[in-house]
């Protein structure tokens, strides 16, 4: 099956300072990567996803990269802001023959210091 | 997005016994989902919750251990049976958007269980 390995596990950055989390994954077949942030005792809600034939997508201060060769993708967030402190969960979906579930990484817990 | 609902939010439960939480989805949906997020750590996949048949158990994962219902395209059931300690976690209903390989997933709240 489909692992993925994700770091840093925890993260501590300034306010206005960026961050960067990154995922690695082994099935080159995979084909549609989310980031879900949660907040604590809250459920993870969907931030950004990419799609296999993107390489790079936006949104405001959060991006996401792709590198389908290398089989990684990584999460950028600028000019962090202390509500962005959270656990972050990047997952993968490998298409399939009834595959359509994600496999999550372990999660980076981020903490932005004001 | 959909507006998953689950109950209960939260319960303590006494060791051997079971619970259900039920999941309802504001509008019709092709996949529904079982998560288990253990204190701390990520989220595991039970279970796939097939409307009209039986569900679909990931590794690890057992009937026995974790029925699920789908009676129809809006609302599912997770019963955790004979729980012990260990089964304390967070539940979470999910569903995908759109078709199963292009949908995205979105999350219900969760049900915090504690077994003592």
């Amino acid at each position: 099956g489909e692992n993925v390995e994700q770091h840093p596990s925890t993260l501590s950055v300034q306010e206005g300072d960026s961050a960067v989390i990154k995922c690695t994954y082994s099935d080159s077949a995979s084909n549609y990567f989310p980031w879900y942030k949660q907040e604590l005792g809250k459920r993870p809600q969907l931030i950004i996803d990419i799609r296999s034939n993107v390489g790079e997508k936006k949104d405001q201060r959060i991006a996401v990269t792709l590198n389908k060769t290398a089989k990684h993708f990584s999460l950028h967030i600028t000019e962090t802001q202390p509500e962005d402190s959270a656990v972050y969960f990047c997952a993968v979906r490998t298409s399939g023959a009834g595959s359509y579930q994600l496999t999550f990484g372990k999660g980076t817990k981020l903490s932005v210091i004001p | 997005s959909a507006v998953i609902s689950q109950k209960p939010s939260r319960d303590i439960c006494q060791r051997g016994t079971s619970l259900t939480i039920q999941c309802q989805v504001d509008s019709q949906v092709t996949m529904m989902f079982w998560y288990r997020q253990q204190p701390g750590q990520s989220l595991t996949l039970i279970a796939t919750a097939n409307q009209g048949s039986e569900a679909t158990y990931e590794s690890g994962f057992v009937i026995d251990k974790f029925p699920i219902s789908r009676p129809n395209l809006t609302f599912s059931t997770l019963t955790v049976s004979n729980m012990s300690p260990e089964d304390s976690s967070i539940y979470l209903c999910s569903v995908s958007s759109g078709t199963g390989l292009t949908g995205e997933l979105f999350f219900g709240e969760g049900s915090r269980l504690t077994v003592l």
